[in-house]
């Protein structure tokens, strides 16, 4: 399996709460996104980050954010969660140069009830 | 932009059976890559198999493999012997070779394919 990890796994939090889901790589990829698969399964991209300091928005709107202080970390924050929020979010990176396979985190399931 | 179409929301097969897989895409490119995705129930998305799209050959990944027909711009994955393991969403996703433009690089996905294995 690939040197990505994602904490928490799962998470149960109240409307309101301000939480932070952490995404972590030992490989040294430059390159990293976050992504919300909705209940079909469907992936959309959120946010992604080419290097220290650099952060975009992807695709998709949402109402978190992410920074890029170190290489390997790559936070996701959501400032006051609400119900609609509930979704998993799936962290990702890759390698700079030719745009090759992306290597995935286990998840983390979000419910905001 | 680029987009990645899978056909077939669920499928089933029994058991030690052969199952195909679909998926097309559609690009401007002409250098690209394409990606089988596995994702099991409440575990990691992990590669499957890859092809390159300058390489006429099939890519092979021991019991899985890809029928890769460039110019209708399809991908499929045919998973041979199969085993309750591999019982998953499938989701087929593509990358151009070099990116030069703006925006995210990030794979194009496919609303994925579900797998179900009877014994």
């Amino acid at each position: 399996e690939a040197d990505i990890y994602q904490t928490p796994r799962y998470l149960v939090i109240g409307t309101g709460k301000k939480i932070t889901l952490e995404c972590s790589q030992t490989m040294g990829h430059d390159k990293m996104y976050w992504y919300q698969q909705d209940p079909g399964m469907e992936l959309h991209l959120i946010h992604y980050s080419y290097g220290v300091n650099s952060t975009e928005k992807g695709d998709l709107s949402s109402e978190s954010t992410v920074s890029r202080i170190r290489t390997e970390h790559f936070p996701l924050t959501l400032e006051s969660a609400r119900p609609s929020h509930t979704s998993q979010y799936l962290c990702a990176s890759k390698p700079q140069g030719a745009n090759t396979e992306a290597f995935f985190g286990q998840g983390t399931r979000l419910t905001v009830v | 932009a680029q987009t990645v179409t899978q056909s077939q929301p669920e499928m089933s097969v029994q058991e030690a059976e052969t199952v195909t897989l679909s998926c097309t895409y559609d690009t401007s490119e002409s250098d690209y890559y394409l990606f089988w995705y596995k994702q099991p129930p409440s575990r990691q998305m992990i590669l499957v198999i890859r092809q390159e799209a300058y390489k006429q050959q099939n890519a092979t990944e021991n019991r899985f493999s890809v029928n890769f027909q460039k110019a209708a711009k399809s991908f499929s994955l045919k998973i041979s012997d199969s085993q309750l393991g591999d019982a998953a969403m499938y989701f087929c996703a593509y990358s151009p070779r070099q990116y030069s433009g703006g925006g995210a690089d990030g794979l194009t996905f496919g609303k994925g394919t579900h797998l179900i294995i009877q014994p």
